[in-house]
């Protein structure tokens, strides 16, 4: 079975702080995974994608992931927000063993002060 | 630019009425698809299509159902609709299962 949990639901950085998020996933196959960004009132846009090259995925907009299999995470950073990632986001599972289907986890709310 | 769109944004439906949701992408993908997003709940999988005349149920088809005559279309259906169908919709496509999806800005149902 796939499933995919975003550790925090909520996450709060001061502007030019590092952001972390937080994702594991369970997977019975490699899978691919991905972190999507959704912003108020608008649709989910793609940030970075693992497919099983580099471990370290680097993204738009100055995020980037790490996929780790020992510890079957996939963890969004990016070294200083701005107050423009203030959003909710996604990390997604596909897993090949279901038709590549997507899990998306419940989601993370980013919210940066200033 | 090839996209992806929704039509309406924004729908008001009573109760027990039929209601349809226009997703069309000018992508040629095969792979479409029907989420709702609710709080807590992420974003579930309602239904799918991998191609003309192919459609497949998800996590929580019970009460929608989805045709697809054509490449570009997927609209979804509620029969008859219930409150517990407020949400938002999103739609999505990909060209392949190997390759990204992208999304529609969403349809956000309110049933009263």
């Amino acid at each position: 079975a796939q499933s995919v949990t975003q550790l925090d639901s909520h996450v709060s950085v001061s502007e030019g702080t590092p952001v972390l998020l937080r994702c594991n996933y369970s997977s019975s196959y490699s899978p691919s995974l991905f972190w999507y960004v959704q912003h108020p009132n608008k649709g989910l846009q793609l940030l970075l994608k693992y497919t099983s090259a580099a471990t370290l995925v680097k993204g738009i907009n100055g995020f980037e992931a790490e996929f780790k299999k020992s510890e079957t995470s996939f963890h969004l950073t990016k070294p200083s927000a701005h107050m423009s990632d203030a959003a909710e986001y996604f990390c997604v599972v596909r897993a090949p063993n279901t038709g590549n289907q997507f899990y998306f986890g419940t989601g993370t709310s980013l919210t940066v002060i200033p | 630019d090839a996209e992806i769109t929704q039509s309406p944004r924004h729908k008001i439906t009573e109760t027990g009425r039929q209601v349809t949701l226009a997703c069309h992408q000018t992508w040629n993908h095969n792979n479409m698809f029907w989420y709702r997003q609710d709080l807590g709940h992420g974003l579930r999988l309602i239904h799918y299509s991998y191609g003309v005349q192919d459609t497949n149920k998800g996590e929580v088809s019970d009460g929608y159902s989805v045709s697809r005559s054509n490449t570009e279309d997927l609209p979804l259906t509620l029969e008859s609709a219930a409150s517990s169908q407020t949400s938002v919709y999103f739609c999505a496509s990909r060209a392949t299962a190997n390759t990204e999806a992208f999304f529609g800005q969403g349809t956000r149902l309110t049933v009263v």
